[in-house]
């Protein structure tokens, strides 16, 4: 069964740091993509990495796609409390249905 | 383009009551997805329409779900007999695209 582990489960930090949050899998993806969730809505789409070692820039967030297609991260400089939210990888497994990982819960405090 | 849509956005029902959602699609889309979220966890499939056409169905999908997609436009996710576990939030989403979706707001359904 392929899954997508992401990493850490919950982060909180302070407005103005950076950080990285992880997705994992001992599988090979031909895509995978980002969304952001806040609550009581659904996921809106950040950005899709499809060539392994690609690197994407949306504003302060940078995703990378690993070199062997099996990770990618999400990098964040200065965050901002409006960066608070739900990030999930998703990808299409091997019978093209698109996994969700479960989420990385990220709060910024002010 | 004016976004996916769903409605209601929340719904309380009684356990064995029966309940419809609906998903409006952005216009373009030939593909459409239904998704099951609970808390603390990522969406989860449950069926997927190419056009009219329904083409996966999951095993989380039981008998008591049912879903359309009359003339390839809005879908309805139908939820007969409710029992407490269906309690999540039910998601819809649409793509041109293969894998690249763009989400509706959700209907959170609360069975008592």
């Amino acid at each position: 069964t392929q899954l997508l582990e992401q990493s850490p489960q919950f982060l909180s930090i302070q407005e103005g740091e950076n950080l990285t949050v992880y997705c994992n899998s001992s599988s090979v993806f031909s895509s995978l993509q980002w969304y952001r969730q806040e609550p009581g809505e659904g996921p809106v789409l950040l950005v899709t990495v499809v060539t392994g070692g690609e690197v994407k820039k949306l504003k302060r967030l940078t995703f990378q796609f690993g070199d062997a297609r099996k990770d990618s991260s999400l990098h964040i400089t200065a965050a901002q409390p409006g960066d608070t939210g739900l990030y999930l990888c998703a990808g299409p497994n091997r019978d093209d249905k698109i996994i969700f990982g479960k989420g990385t819960r990220l709060h910024i405090l002010p | 383009d004016t976004g996916v849509s769903q409605n209601p956005r929340h719904k309380i029902t009684k356990r064995g009551q029966n309940v419809t959602f609906r998903c409006d699609p952005i216009s373009e889309h030939n593909r459409l997805y239904w998704y099951r979220q609970t808390l603390g966890q990522g969406p989860e499939f449950l069926t997927y329409f190419q056009n009219e056409a329904q083409l996966e169905k999951s095993r989380l999908l039981s008998d008591r779900f049912s879903a359309e997609r009359p003339k390839g436009s809005f879908s309805t996710l139908e939820i007969q007999r409710t029992e407490q576990g269906d309690s999540a939030m039910y998601l819809c989403a649409s793509s041109r695209r293969f894998a690249e979706q763009y989400f509706g707001p959700g209907t959170r359904l609360t069975v008592t």
